[in-house]
């Protein structure tokens, strides 16, 4: 198993502001993920954060807006960029030990963007 | 078609009862799958994978059905403490890492 410290678990920020989100993990990784939740509704994929190089962007998530870090296994940042209100929302990073193993969740970031 | 399907309720069940959640995949060659618990306000956490001979952990089972490409989640004995949304999760495999949430069951046990 992993255990994931996300933080900050919440903030409300000015728009046109940005906002960096880390991710720990208590032990070396394969994959990391970041995940957007909006309100009632499911996890959607942002982009795969890949170690030494750039992420993997799914379709509707963009480097300028969502620019990711991963220098190493164990660490990782999203920040979400020149934010406006349709960017409230909540946050979760995600770490896979192995392949097609089961996914660990960080404990979100509830973001408000006023 | 949604790449997995699931029937977002609430479902409403009395203490004690024993209820089923289904989920539909599209995708036939996805390997591996998961039910994962989101209590309100928290991320989700794994409940239980889901292999193709099924599996049971309690009170509750999880099964796969390839030829018609849903799992399904029993939980028996309903507690209070069940309450929560119950995510579908399947994974492409084939070299894709990626998982695909469905939108959740939400349950609600009542005394």
């Amino acid at each position: 198993s992993a255990v994931i410290s996300q933080k900050p678990s919440r903030d409300i920020c000015q728009r046109g502001t940005s906002l960096t989100i880390q991710c720990q993990v208590d032990s070396q990784v394969t994959m990391m993920f970041w995940y957007r939740q909006q309100p009632g509704q499911s996890l959607t994929l942002i982009a795969t954060a890949n170690q030494g190089s750039e992420a993997t962007y799914e379709s509707g998530f963009v480097i300028d807006k969502f620019p990711i870090s991963r220098p190493n296994l164990t660490f990782s940042t999203l920040t979400v960029s020149n934010m406006s209100p349709e960017d409230s929302s909540i946050y979760l990073c995600s770490a896979e030990p192995g392949t097609n193993t089961e996914a660990f969740f960080g404990q979100g970031t509830r973001l408000t963007v006023v | 078609r949604k790449e997995v399907e699931q029937d977002p309720g609430p479902f409403n069940v009395p203490e004690g009862a024993t209820v089923a959640f289904n989920c539909t995949y599209s995708n036939s060659a996805s390997q591996s799958f998961f039910w994962y618990r989101q209590d309100c306000r928290k991320e989700p956490k794994l409940l239980m994978s889901v292999y193709s001979s099924g599996n049971e952990d309690g009170r509750f089972t999880a099964q796969l059905n390839r030829a018609s490409q849903y799992i399904s989640l029993l939980i028996r004995d309903s507690k209070l403490s069940d309450s929560a949304t119950y995510l579908c999760v399947v994974s492409p495999g084939g070299g894709t890492y990626k998982y695909i949430f469905g939108t959740g069951t939400r349950l609600k046990v009542l005394a």
